[in-house]
């Protein structure tokens, strides 16, 4: 079974605008962890942020937040004020403690184009 | 820091060819990991190593072997490559609890 649904294939967004990106995540693990990457067509993979299953706020970083909605399985991202240099494909992943091996299951991801 | 780092970074091989993929990391991780990443997908697990002298099988390992040679490097064998290993290849690392998994610049591999 899928773990994590990016149901957005790809994206397009204006300077300076907000976009929000979807994932959604399915486990029965009570402790999990949510992350985002990027990659731009450079290649590299990109950590962005990160949401661990017990935190109790949504986690941010910079122009970067992560709407954490637990009860729906949701794990959005909102990238804000977008730029030029956000065009990149945007992956989220999920880590279940419970394997005790910290490995991630990745989403298909999305693609986002900024436009000027 | 250097990070994580992979060798090659371009191979081309033919149907039936071997190599392995290189992968060390500077970091002091117990975990490291290769992925696999087709057109237009997501990364797939292709073998683990949750600390040095184990490994274990990903959701993708069929046509592929691993060594954890010692705590820093990890390496991916490819014994008779076939076209559909056509790929990006990336391997990555992480510590015990670390909110982050750490990825080299991957290698781009074309089976012809």
């Amino acid at each position: 079974a899928q773990k994590i649904t990016q149901t957005q294939p790809g994206m397009f967004v204006q300077e300076k605008e907000a976009v929000t990106l979807d994932c959604t995540y399915d486990t029965s693990d009570p402790s999990y962890g949510l992350f985002w990457y990027k990659q731009p067509s450079s290649g590299e993979m990109i950590f962005l942020i990160y949401q661990g299953s017990y935190d109790q706020q949504n986690a941010t970083e910079g122009r970067y937040s992560l709407n954490f909605q637990k009860a729906r399985k949701s794990a959005n991202l909102v990238i804000s004020a977008s730029q030029l240099g956000d065009s990149a494909m945007y992956f989220c992943a999920m880590r279940e403690v419970r394997s005790n091996d910290y490995k991630l299951s990745f989403g298909a991801g999305t693609t986002v184009t900024v436009r000027a | 820091n250097a990070g994580v780092t992979q060798t090659p970074k371009f191979q081309v091989l033919k149907t039936g060819q071997s190599m392995t993929l290189q992968c060390a990391q500077d970091m002091n991780h117990n975990s490291m990991y290769w992925y696999r990443q087709d057109p237009g997908m997501g990364l797939r697990l292709i073998y683990y190593s949750a600390s040095e002298g184990t490994t274990d099988k990903g959701e993708v390992p069929n046509g592929y072997n691993v060594s954890r040679l010692n705590k820093r490097e990890f390496s991916l064998r490819l014994e008779s490559a076939a076209p559909s290993q056509t790929s990006v290849y990336f391997c990555a690392s992480s510590d015990w609890g670390d909110n982050e998994q750490f990825f080299g610049p991957g290698t781009r591999l074309t089976v012809l």
